[in-house]
């Protein structure tokens, strides 16, 4: 089976400018999520959704950070305006069952913000 | 508090050795501790899932133990190769409505030839 895809695999833009990643989970995955993994640390997860519907945001600092799943199948996740503090690694996964299905990540967009 | 947490925070090792990673968890109420296996510059791929009734499970050359009882699980490497280089993630489900997931922050194993 095809994996989750991620693009970019890396962007680099100047701090107060705005950016979007895009992901396309393993087909019939209904639970997605987006990780925030700075480096030497392990993924923080910014918004967890089952279809189109968010389960937790909790962590996600929504004046700056959105995301969207259109359609329970594709995602994207948008930083607008970028702070210095948001480069990291951004990682899309999905899963069949998050009870007892392990995730299954992209390789994660590289963020470098000047 | 729901936390992970893993030891050592990096591991030398030579091509051909074996090594032991721990992780502590206070994850509450338990479901699962899983092992994820992260190459550099890539995501995390899964190694194991170990659920309250599994002791040992294996993997290849990896066998990843669990004792619920003290919340410490461990991933045993044998044999180690230079791919086996590579960041090791326990990760622990919270039980609940939506499987909250608490992620350690990783041993980062060097095998060196």
């Amino acid at each position: 089976e095809a994996g989750v895809a991620q693009s970019p695999r890396y962007k680099i833009i100047e701090k107060r400018q705005s950016v979007a990643f895009w992901c396309n989970p393993i087909s019939g995955h209904a639970t997605l999520y987006w990780y925030q993994q700075i480096l030497g640390q392990g993924p923080k997860l910014l918004i967890q959704f089952q279809n189109n519907g968010v389960v937790d945001d909790s962590q996600l600092p929504k004046d700056r950070f959105s995301a969207e799943r259109l359609k329970g199948v594709d995602s994207t996740l948008k930083i607008q305006p970028a702070k210095l503090e948001d480069s990291a690694v951004y990682l899309c996964a999905s899963s069949l069952d998050p009870r007892n299905q392990p995730q299954h990540f992209g390789d994660g967009t590289r963020l470098s913000i000047l | 508090k729901n936390q992970v947490e893993q030891s050592p925070q990096s591991l030398i090792i030579l091509e051909g050795k074996n090594c032991t990673l721990q992780c502590n968890y206070t994850v509450s109420p338990f479901s699962n501790l899983r092992w994820y296996k992260q190459d550099t510059g890539r995501g995390p791929v899964s190694l194991t899932i170990m659920t309250f009734s599994e002791n040992t499970k294996s993997n290849g050359r990896y066998t990843a133990t669990l004792d619920a009882d003290t919340k410490q699980s461990s991933l045993h490497i044998t044999a180690s190769q230079l791919s086996d280089s590579a960041s090791y993630i326990c990760v622990v489900p919270r039980g609940g409505s939506n499987y909250k997931l608490t992620f350690g922050k990783g041993t980062l194993l060097t095998v060196n030839p």
